[in-house]
């Protein structure tokens, strides 16, 4: 089973700020991950797939990069609807198709 | 439009049976695997099963082979992930999500079905 990390738990960032949220994985995935977003009540959302592909209607201030086991998620210039709570999702090799912990981003 | 439209919260007792059901309208049923995911309180997202219901091909994540079964009735498109013995531990919502063709993330989300076990 792959075991996906990300770093960090909580990252506290301003309003207009960049954030950086990392994920790693324990092998390779090539460029087989996605990121969603979910905020607190709410179904997860998916914002990035294939790495650095945004889903349909996904703002241009999110981005991803990465391939391999190191993969990056970043936010240009935060909004106050963007604090929520991300996770990561490998679908290279299944089952499972495993989740990262989280990382909660809040306002600072 | 694509939806997962799930049962709604339940509240049941340790050692009772419960099946939780996901109902997709908008595609077709047949064609997509459709997975299910836990979120115990306040912790993240656990991808437990996925199903294929143009033919029931199964897969389980190890954690949760055996503790949980999941099924499809295509005929009424409704994918369903059931307990025999709930256990207290067993409490968390529960999502269904719908499997892309040829690229596997999910794109289309349920709301969740809260589950909460408790005597």
């Amino acid at each position: 089973e792959i075991v996906m990390t990300q770093s960090p738990a909580t990252l506290s960032v301003s309003p207009g700020e960049r954030a950086t949220l990392s994920c790693r994985a324990s092998q390779s995935v090539s460029t087989n991950l996605a990121w969603y977003q979910q905020k607190p009540g709410q179904a997860p959302r998916l914002l990035i797939y294939g790495a650095s592909t945004r889903a349909t209607g996904i703002p241009a201030r999110f981005s991803g990069s990465g391939s391999g086991t190191e993969f990056t998620l970043t936010i240009s210039s935060l909004q106050s609807e963007d604090f929520a709570v991300y996770y990561c999702q490998q679908y290279n090799s299944w089952p499972p198709y495993t989740f990262g912990q989280g990382t909660k981003l809040e306002i600072k | 439009e694509v939806q997962l439209v799930q049962s709604g919260a339940e509240v049941k007792k340790p050692g009772e049976s419960l099946k939780i059901s996901c109902k997709g309208s908008g595609y077709s049923f047949t064609s997509y695997w459709i997975a299910w995911v836990r979120q115990m309180p306040g912790k993240g997202l656990e991808w437990m099963g996925i199903i294929y219901p143009g033919d029931s091909d199964t897969r389980y994540s190890p954690s949760f082979q055996g503790q949980v079964t999941i099924s499809a009735d295509k005929s009424i498109s409704t994918a369903y992930l059931q307990w025999t013995s709930l256990k207290a531990s067993d409490t968390a919502m529960y999502y269904c999500a719908r499997r892309e063709l040829t690229t596997p993330y999910f794109e289309y989300w349920g709301q969740g079905t809260l589950v909460t076990v408790s005597s």
